[in-house]
């Protein structure tokens, strides 16, 4: 398995551009959930999905939008990039308890 | 909704010493309490977590205990050596279905070789 994987790893924006960062998971988990990390503030969750056609804001879902037309994939679409998204976004899915991280993708915006 | 407090933000020790980082929660019916690590770059690792209904896990060097009363839990580091140097996440959550998972603002391990 390839577990979770995340694409692109690294990307710089401008400010207004739109782009979409991609998700996938191979180990058939119902749940999935995006996050973002900012130094000193953990991990804040952005959009989680609870089956394929299912979405729901998370704690920080402005300026983000998600969709899950499969179980396998969960991308992350933001709509006009700001400074404030740069970040490291990291994409997880879970069995049981446990989740799991994508390797992220760092996304500056400039 | 929850939240969870994590300190130290930063710990020094000697390698060969013991580490511990602690964290409390807010939501009384939390009762799932997962351990994270990140090594620089990296994606977080889930490495230990406690339910609400055992006090104390083990595994190997690293131990978590859980105190419910006081809605505080903690890790437990012996014996550190250099590759347990990382930033930690504790976190906290409901269990069955999904529950949104809140975690700590993480805590950067240094170990002094």
């Amino acid at each position: 398995n390839a577990g979770v994987t995340q694409t692109p790893k690294f990307q710089v924006l401008k400010t207004g551009q739109s782009m979409t960062l991609q998700c996938a998971q191979d180990m058939n988990h119902e749940y999935m959930s995006w996050y973002r990390q900012d130094p000193g503030m953990g991990l804040r969750l952005i959009h989680y999905s609870v089956g394929a056609g299912i979405t729901d804001q998370g704690e920080v879902p402005n300026g983000y939008n998600v969709s899950r037309s499969t179980t396998e994939d969960f991308p992350l679409r933001l709509l006009s990039a700001a400074p404030s998204q740069t970040s490291v976004y990291f994409c997880a899915s879970r069995t049981g308890g446990w989740w799991y991280f994508g390797p992220g993708t760092r996304l500056t915006v400039t | 909704g929850e939240n969870v407090e994590q300190h130290p933000s930063t710990l020094s020790v000697q390698e060969g010493d013991s580490a511990v980082i602690k964290c409390t929660y807010s939501d009384s019916a939390s009762n799932y309490f997962p351990w994270y690590k990140q090594e620089l770059g990296k994606r977080p690792q889930l490495i230990i977590d406690i339910r609400s209904n055992v006090g104390e896990k083990k595994d190997q060097r690293i131990a978590v205990t859980l105190n419910k009363t006081a809605k505080h839990f903690s890790l437990h580091i012996t014996e550190t050596q250099p590759e347990d140097s990382a930033v930690y996440f504790c976190a906290a959550s409901r269990s069955g279905g999904y529950q949104k998972v809140t975690f700590g603002t993480g805590t950067k391990l240094q170990v002094i070789p």
